[in-house]
């Protein structure tokens, strides 16, 4: 089945210490968010690629970065990460072009949800 | 004031029960997201829609876009349906970006 791919379900990593969170798509979307959702609390776009295009949020710490190799992958990287970033990690994929935007669903993978020790 | 508000923010029913969750917004949309996700689980959508009603199973979405309200009707509720439900809506042109409402969290009890 096509499908949004989270790995890993679950990270801990150490405060300070760089992570990585990866997200794969098999449905060739050309739109893909990374959201950070905190306990009882609603998912906060962080970033998004339009295609090759990167699109941050204008209150996205500097901490986090993101990178899309191609279509298919996307990766989040932390570089220092706090004891606030802790959360789960949620990555979607759409496709919309031109007046689509905003028109079509997002399928969600199953999210990351990291630990900072 | 959050741009979109649903209520209520709590909701417990019996199984069995008709159950509605209402989400009203107060920005221009392109489109209207219902969306469930189960404890510690990522998001599934479950409807979008910009117009009308639509239905699929034991839900039903509907919208007015008159009145920037819409509901998610469940009937006979079952404990699977246990979740929180959560709207968001895609601005207009605000590109695919969705802004989400604060959740309904459902318990339904056996």
């Amino acid at each position: 089945d096509a499908m949004v791919i989270q790995n890993p379900r679950y990270q801990v990593t150490q405060f300070g210490k760089p992570v990585t969170l990866s997200c794969s798509q098999t449905l060739n979307h050309n739109v893909m968010y990374w959201y950070q959702q905190k306990s009882s609390q609603a998912p906060k776009l962080l970033f998004h690629y339009y295609d090759k295009d990167f699109n941050n949020e204008a209150d996205t710490p500097d901490n986090f970065q993101s990178r899309r190799p191609n279509t298919s992958f996307c990766f989040l990287d932390i570089r220092s990460p706090g004891l606030g970033d802790a959360a789960m990690y949620l990555c979607a994929t759409s496709r919309e072009w031109g007046s689509d935007r905003g028109r079509k669903p997002q399928h969600f993978g199953d999210g990351t949800r990291l630990s900072i020790l | 004031k959050n741009e979109v508000e649903q209520s209520p923010q709590n909701l417990t029913a019996q199984e069995g029960e008709f159950i509605t969750i209402n989400c009203s917004y107060s920005v221009g949309i392109s489109a209207l997201h219902w969306l469930q996700q189960h404890p510690g689980g990522g998001i599934v959508s479950l409807f979008m829609l910009s117009s009308g009603k639509k239905k699929h199973g034991r839900l039903i979405a509907t919208i007015n876009i008159q009145e920037k309200h819409s509901s998610l009707h469940i009937t006979a509720s079952h404990p699977r349906d246990s979740a929180v439900y959560i709207c968001a809506v895609s601005g207009y042109n605000q590109g695919g970006k969705l802004i989400f409402g604060q959740g309904t969290e459902l318990s339904v009890k056996p």
